[in-house]
C-alpha cells in the first residue's frame, strides 16, 4: 500500500532563513507520480510541482526547490529565504501508476510559520 | 476562472442531521474525490468516482455515502451528523495526475 510521511508537523523561522520540508514515501510500483501542495489560512490546495519517478533530477523554480532521491524514498522540498507569504501548510503526496495517476495519497502535513 | 466549486464554505449542524456537501466541476473529468482533512493527518480519502453513478470507497467510508448522478457533480452525504465527523471537507476533480481542489467545506457537527 502507498503510505506517504512528513515527520515535521509545525517548522517555525524568522523571515530570510532557508528551510527544509521532509518526505518520506512508500509505494510497490515502481512507476508513479510525488507532488508538493501548499494551503495558505484561505485552505484551498495549491499545486507546487510534480515529479514521475523516473526523473531525478533536482527542480528549482525561484525560491523553491526539490530533492528526489529514490534511494532513500525522499521527495524534500526546500524554500531559500523565507517570507512572511510562505506561511502555509504544506502537502506531500504520492499517485500511483496502477491508478492511472488519479488518486492522491497525502502526508501529514507540514505548518510552516514564517515570522518577520 | 472556476474549476471545482463546493457548495459552502462553512456550515454548522446538529447530530443526527442528515448533511450534504455539494461538489461541482466544470472540466468534463471523470474522475471525482472527496477528501476529509484533519490536524497532523493530513487529507484522507472518503470516496471517489469514476464516472456518473459509480463510486468506490476510499481509507475512511464509515459513516460516508456519495452520489453520482451527473457528471459534473459528486455529492458527499452524512447520513447521520456526528460530533466526531466535525473536520474539513475537500472535493478533488482529477486527470492525468492533475488535481484540481474545492475552497474546502469546514464542517461543525454540534
Amino acid at each position: 500500500a502507498q503510505k506517504v510521511t512528513q515527520a515535521q508537523t509545525e517548522i517555525s523561522v524568522v523571515e530570510k532563513e532557508d528551510v527544509t520540508l521532509d518526505c518520506v514515501y512508500e509505494t510497490r510500483d515502481t512507476t508513479y507520480y510525488l507532488f508538493w501542495y501548499k494551503q495558505p489560512p484561505s485552505g484551498e490546495l495549491v499545486f507546487l510541482i510534480r515529479r514521475n519517478s523516473f526523473d531525478e533530477q533536482n527542480e528549482i523554480s525561484g525560491r523553491y526547490s526539490w530533492n528526489f532521491q529514490k534511494s532513500t524514498s525522499s521527495f524534500n522540498f526546500t524554500i531559500t529565504a523565507s517570507q512572511v507569504v510562505d506561511s502555509a501548510v504544506y502537502f506531500c503526496a504520492l499517485s500511483e501508476e496502477k491508478n492511472a495517476g488519479n488518486m492522491l495519497t497525502f502526508g501529514g502535513g507540514t505548518r510552516l510559520m514564517v515570522k518577520p | 476562472d472556476v474549476k471545482v466549486t463546493q457548495s459552502s464554505r462553512y456550515l454548522v449542524k446538529r447530530t443526527g442531521e442528515k448533511v450534504f456537501l455539494e461538489c461541482v466541476q466544470d472540466m468534463d473529468h471523470e474522475n471525482m474525490f472527496w477528501y476529509r482533512q484533519d490536524p497532523g493527518l493530513g487529507l484522507r480519502l472518503i470516496y471517489f468516482s469514476y464516472d456518473v453513478k459509480m463510486k468506490e470507497k476510499g481509507d475512511i467510508p464509515e459513516g460516508y455515502s456519495v452520489s453520482r448522478e451527473k457528471k459534473e457533480r459528486f455529492s458527499l452525504i452524512l447520513e447521520s451528523a456526528s460530533t466526531n465527523q466535525t473536520s474539513m471537507y475537500l472535493c478533488a476533480s482529477i486527470r492525468n495526475t492533475e488535481a484540481f481542489f474545492g475552497q474546502g467545506t469546514r464542517l461543525t457537527v454540534v
